[in-house]
């Protein structure tokens, strides 16, 4: 089946520096990338809707300068969380989508960040 | 808006046992609604989806789910429950149209106990 790869799985950080977090489709080209945070025991939240060669979609209360996702091919798609911060400490996820069938969207295996 | 309530935060059961995870919506129109297992490390793997047609649908390893519009539910359900299926399941909304954006519940934590 088609995968999504995330790196890396971990990062630490200290506050005030920027981690940029990769989310690469290895068998597949995606068309539409997706962002979502977790926070622990609560449902995945979407953030951001990217698709290739565009700039990327927010959902509301998302900081675009924040958090900025760059989606320069159709397998590679990037969030780079900007002057971090403990409260940006969280498990992010990627999907891809191939087309627009809802059911062609692929998880990647997150990246948890912790920011000190 | 759509949302997506799991009112399980945790369930246990034996090896062997039935399971049923549930699961209720908000939404204005016919719903596409879908069950994600995530496991420790691995991405969300799609178990199965409802667009339309048939209420009762089936997914991979031996799940099921039922949709019922009277009850804003779809339920997910497995006959005899493994050892390997204690993960965490996430039921989720999408919109049928336009942005198509899916909204997830908070998850239900499976325990499976031998």
């Amino acid at each position: 089946g088609a995968v999504v790869s995330q790196h890396p799985s971990w990062v630490i950080c200290k506050s005030g520096t920027s981690v940029k977090i990769e989310c690469r489709s290895l068998d597949f080209q995606a068309t539409t990338m997706f962002w979502y945070r977790q926070f622990p025991k609560q449902s995945l939240m979407l953030m951001a809707t990217s698709n290739e060669g565009s700039k990327a979609t927010y959902e509301q209360g998302v900081e675009k300068d924040k958090f900025l996702i760059n989606h320069a091919s159709l397998t590679l798609s990037t969030l780079t969380v900007t002057s971090a911060h403990p409260e940006d400490s969280s498990f992010y996820i990627c999907s891809a989508r191939v087309g627009t069938l809802q059911e062609t969207q692929y998880f990647g295996p997150g990246t948890r960040l912790l920011v000190l | 808006a759509q949302s997506v309530t799991q009112p399980d935060i945790h369930i246990t059961v034996s090896e062997g046992a039935s399971l049923e995870l549930r699961c209720n919506y908000s939404y204005g129109a016919t719903p596409y609604l879908f069950w994600y297992v995530q496991s420790p490390g691995q991405g969300l793997q799609l178990l199965l989806k409802y667009f339309s047609g048939d209420t009762l649908v089936q997914g991979i390893k031996g799940f099921e789910a039922e949709f019922k519009r009277s009850q804003s539910s779809f339920n997910l359900r497995k006959p005899s429950v493994h050892w390997s299926d204690a993960a965490e399941y996430f039921c989720a909304v999408g919109s049928s149209g336009g942005y198509q954006k899916v909204t997830f519940g908070t998850g239900t934590k499976l325990q499976v106990i031998p």
